[in-house]
């Protein structure tokens, strides 16, 4: 089992609709929860970063963190073309290594 | 936010020869990263170049194939050695500011192997 899985997709929805990205983890020792955009092109662009469990809000994008299920998700409202790109969960342990544990990242294309 | 240039932005390489890709930051920075993603796969970690003393390699890369040097808080430079198709990828550099703090990266260097 990987320790983390992402569904690719690719994924196509209209403008204005609600997206659901999701990741689950299988190490119970990660704490710090990270998405990220990237275009095509160009590197991972931080979205969202949060700690434990719980919600965060920024904008148009909600994170949210279910340690004991080990399931994140990222949701953007009222998506825009401009949102079209993939997404990237990543995650990590608190303290000793800095490393990153990312998904394989799920192609979003907002259709206008 | 800071400004993460990476240099050369893409090349394409002969068989056995070797690339040296730059991060340049444009202010200090505690940590260095340098990750590999390849096509349908995710981004993995190489090392952390650390300033000042040798980089730490996790699992399954090593110094002769992936050396690194970190010279300030601000520069860093990966070498990918002995170059084989199987090195195409891209190459990503990414800094933070702190112990928990969130990584930023650049834009990346695409290597392509002939």
């Amino acid at each position: 089992q990987k320790e983390v899985e992402q569904d690719p997709g690719p994924l196509s929805v209209p403008e204005g609709a609600i997206v659901s990205l999701n990741c689950t983890y299988s190490n119970s020792a990660f704490q710090y929860f990270m998405w990220y955009r990237q275009y095509s092109r160009k590197g991972p662009e931080l979205l969202m970063y949060t700690y434990s469990s719980g919600n965060k809000e920024d904008g148009r994008f909600t994170a949210q963190v279910d340690k004991s299920s080990k399931y994140i998700s990222l949701f953007i409202r009222d998506s825009q073309p401009s949102d079209s790109a993939t997404y990237l969960c990543a995650m990590r342990s608190e303290g000793g290594s800095e490393k990153l544990v990312f998904g394989k990242g799920t192609k979003l294309t907002v259709n206008p | 936010s800071a400004v993460i240039s990476q240099k050369p932005s893409r090349d394409i390489c002969q068989r056995g020869t070797s690339l040296t890709i730059q991060c340049q930051v444009d202010s200090q920075v505690t940590m260095m990263f340098w990750y590999r993603q390849q096509p349908g796969q995710s981004l993995t970690l190489i090392a952390t170049a650390n300033q000042g003393s040798e980089a730490t390699y996790e699992s399954g890369f090593v110094i002769d194939k992936f050396p690194i040097s970190r010279p300030n808080l601000t520069f860093s430079t990966l070498t990918v050695s002995n170059l084989s198709p199987e090195d195409s990828s891209i190459y990503l550099c990414s800094v933070a500011w702190g112990g928990n703090q969130p990584q930023h990266f650049g834009d990346g260097t695409r290597l392509s192997i002939l």
